[in-house]
């Protein structure tokens, strides 16, 4: 099983589409968990830190359950430039801050 | 701005070539930086712990003489692909955190190593 396991998508959405993408997590000792943003050979890029208390910025909520070792990004009014791919990611914090990668989730949003 | 440089950004030479990349926090001490290597629609899967003054980690499977660390300040990691092949053609990415091993890292830029 992977550590961090993401539906790899491709997600195609019209423009102003609400999408949502899952995240599981197999590593229960996982302290602090982000998302970033992959665009095509690029390098990965901060989208949002997420808190179990669910945090929101602009169009992105992301939630954390930990019980339930899952983690959620909602994406509202989807716009053209949000296309790309959306890494779910674990930091091991007990391991001097190693990040765990999911294999990210493709978004293609179209107009 | 970038809080993490890498250098370079594109590298295309023959096989059996060795090749360093640079990797320097700008602005701030890094006392652990990371590599990482992503293949095409893959995701990145960590190759080594970089640690200032220290032999770096290695993830399982990575060659450790194949893939010199070294971290001799605290603004720069360097990574040497020694006598490189076509199957490390990949995309080299380095990382490092400002505030600490609990919060989001920085990407550098990434380098995309081409082998011939």
């Amino acid at each position: 099983r992977k550590e961090v396991e993401q539906d790899p998508g491709p997600f195609n959405v019209p423009e102003g589409a609400t999408v949502a993408f899952n995240c599981t997590y197999s590593n229960s000792a996982s302290q602090s968990f982000f998302w970033y943003r992959q665009d095509c050979r690029k390098e990965p890029k901060l989208l949002m830190s997420v808190y179990s208390s669910g945090n929101e910025d602009g169009r992105f909520t992301a939630q954390l359950n930990r019980a339930s070792q899952y983690i959620s990004l909602l994406i509202r009014d989807s716009k053209l430039s949000d296309s790309a791919t959306y890494l779910c990611v674990v930091n091991m914090e007990n391991q001097g801050g190693k990040l765990i990668f999911g294999q990210g989730t493709e978004l293609s949003v179209k107009p | 701005g970038a809080v993490v440089s890498q250098h370079p950004s594109w590298v295309i030479c023959k096989s059996g070539t060795s090749v360093k990349i640079e990797c320097r926090s700008l602005d701030f001490q890094a006392t652990t930086m990371f590599w990482y290597r992503q293949f095409p629609k893959q995701s990145l899967m960590l190759m080594a712990t970089s640690n200032e003054g220290s032999k770096a980690t290695y993830e399982q499977g990575v060659e450790k003489d194949k893939f010199l660390i070294n971290h001799a300040s605290l603004t720069l990691s360097t990574l040497t692909v020694t006598s490189a092949h076509p199957e490390d053609s990949s995309f080299y990415i380095c990382s490092a955190s400002w505030m600490g091993p609990s919060q989001p890292q920085h990407f550098g830029d990434g380098t995309r190593l081409s082998i011939l």
